[in-house]
């Protein structure tokens, strides 16, 4: 079974830039997950999916991040104007169901860095 | 709202030595746990869990943790530490998917 995916694995931006990455989680799996992790920090969730429907946004920086998961497959996420604590690295996971028993499976995640 | 705390950014022992990581929650409610592992610059990579029932949980890589809800504790140890265990460790609580801060686990030879 192939794992999440995320691209790119790397991106450099200098601020007030935009910057997009894309993720494509496990086949059938109908949560969606985009986690910020800043160096020395755990994973922060940003934004979660089911389906193509937002279940928990409330940590999303609204004024410069937003996220579309269409036809409850694939997700970007994107940052615009990115600021310089932005960098971090951008993790996306899918589990296969809305129940908080489920385990996440991650991506290897995208490291940004704003420069 | 639910939540964990990790004590202790880094751990180091022997190889050979027990590891014990330590993770605290705190939830109004009986929580679901886990304790994920993430190696350099990759992903994170689920260790174990608690759902409900046995309190005392195996994972891969010869892992257990033991939900204490008297203590509100879910602490992960392993007998013997393998050099191969060196990564960053995250305790995390199902709702709002709250991770803790992390430990970094090394191993001395």
């Amino acid at each position: 079974e192939a794992g999440v995916a995320q691209s790119p694995r790397y991106k450099i931006i200098e601020k007030r830039q935009s910057v997009a990455f894309w993720c494509n989680p496990i086949s059938g799996h109908a949560t969606l997950y985009w986690y910020q992790q800043i160096l020395g920090q755990g994973p922060k969730l940003l934004i979660q999916f089911q389906n193509n429907g937002v279940v928990d946004d409330s940590q999303l920086p609204k004024d410069r991040f937003s996220a579309e998961r269409l036809k409850g497959v694939d997700s970007t996420l994107k940052i615009q104007p990115a600021k310089l604590e932005d960098s971090a690295v951008y993790l996306c996971a899918s589990s296969p169901g809305e129940p908080s028993s489920y385990e996440q499976y991650f991506g290897p995640g995208t490291r940004l860095t704003v420069t | 709202a639910q939540s964990v705390t990790q004590l202790g950014s880094h751990v180091s022992v022997s190889e050979g030595a027990l590891v014990l990581l330590r993770c605290n929650y705190s939830s109004s409610v009986p929580p679901y746990l886990f304790w994920y592992v993430q190696y350099p610059n990759q992903g994170l990579q689920l260790l174990l869990k608690y759902t409900t029932g046995a309190t005392l949980v195996k994972g891969i890589n010869g892992f257990e943790a033991e939900f204490k809800k008297s203590e509100t504790s879910f602490h992960l140890t392993k007998p013997s530490a393998h050099m191969s265990d060196a990564a960053e460790y995250f305790c995390a609580v199902s709702e709002g998917s709250n991770f803790g801060s992390g430990t970094r686990l090394s191993i001395r030879p």
